[in-house]
């Protein structure tokens, strides 16, 4: 079972709020993911990091933005939330001696 | 572009049988490939994987097999189990690709019935 944190779990927040989903993971984990996914489908990858300061634009495009100031932590903001961002997003990591990345449980985002 | 798929949206299954779910790729350079186990509300779980060295790989009730030749993953999970019960989703990443990309299929849904 791999250590790693989101949250809020769920969130429901209205039109034009900031907001920042979190994600921790305690295994020291150099690179870090966050995927989006609508329910039933595939993820897709919006942002990833290789380690401190590094960040990364993944496959999907995204109006969020990540920080990595720490090893352990790598928090998805959206500056000014709208309906389209209503999906459930989940954060994963692995070190760098494996290919096998480890998902947290995800954070349900609505967005009213 | 490159994609993973599932053959299967929907597998339903008797309990103690076993189950097959297929998913077909067509990234001729992917050498990593992954099945994970999603379950109502929770964040995708790792099952098992394997490498394009290999052909077949088994783990606790469960087996993968890669067919190079024709692009094509299977999972396969002996003895199923009501627990079973979950979304899996094959993904598929070319071990040396900048910051280990994983491409994900769709989702097949397995319902196990009692």
């Amino acid at each position: 079972e791999a250590d790693i944190y989101q949250t809020p779990r769920y969130l429901v927040i209205g039109t034009g709020k900031k907001i920042t989903l979190e994600c921790s993971q305690t295994m020291g984990h150099d690179k870090m993911y966050w995927y989006q996914q609508d329910p039933g489908m595939e993820l897709h990858l919006i942002h990833y990091s290789y380690g401190v300061n590094s960040t990364e634009k993944g496959d999907l495009s995204s109006e969020s933005t990540v920080s990595r100031i720490r090893t352990e932590h790598f928090p998805l903001t959206l500056e000014s939330a709208r309906p389209s961002h209503t999906s459930q997003y989940l954060c994963a990591s692995r070190t760098g001696g494996t290919d096998t990345q480890y998902f947290g449980p995800g954070t349900r985002l609505t967005v009213l | 572009g490159e994609s993973v798929g599932l053959h299967l949206p929907t597998l339903s299954v008797q309990e103690g049988d076993n189950s097959i779910i297929n998913c077909a790729y067509s990234n001729s350079a992917s050498d990593y490939f992954i099945w994970y186990k999603q379950e109502s509300g929770k964040g995708p779980q790792f099952i098992i994987d394997i490498r394009s060295n290999m052909d077949k790989r088994q783990g606790q009730r469960v087996t993968v097999l890669l067919n190079k030749t024709v692009k094509h993953l299977s999972l396969q999970i002996a003895a199923t189990q009501p627990g079973d019960s979950a979304v899996y989703f094959c993904a598929e990443g070319p071990i040396k690709a900048a910051g280990n990309k994983l491409t994900f299929g769709g989702g097949t849904r397995v319902l196990v019935k009692p």
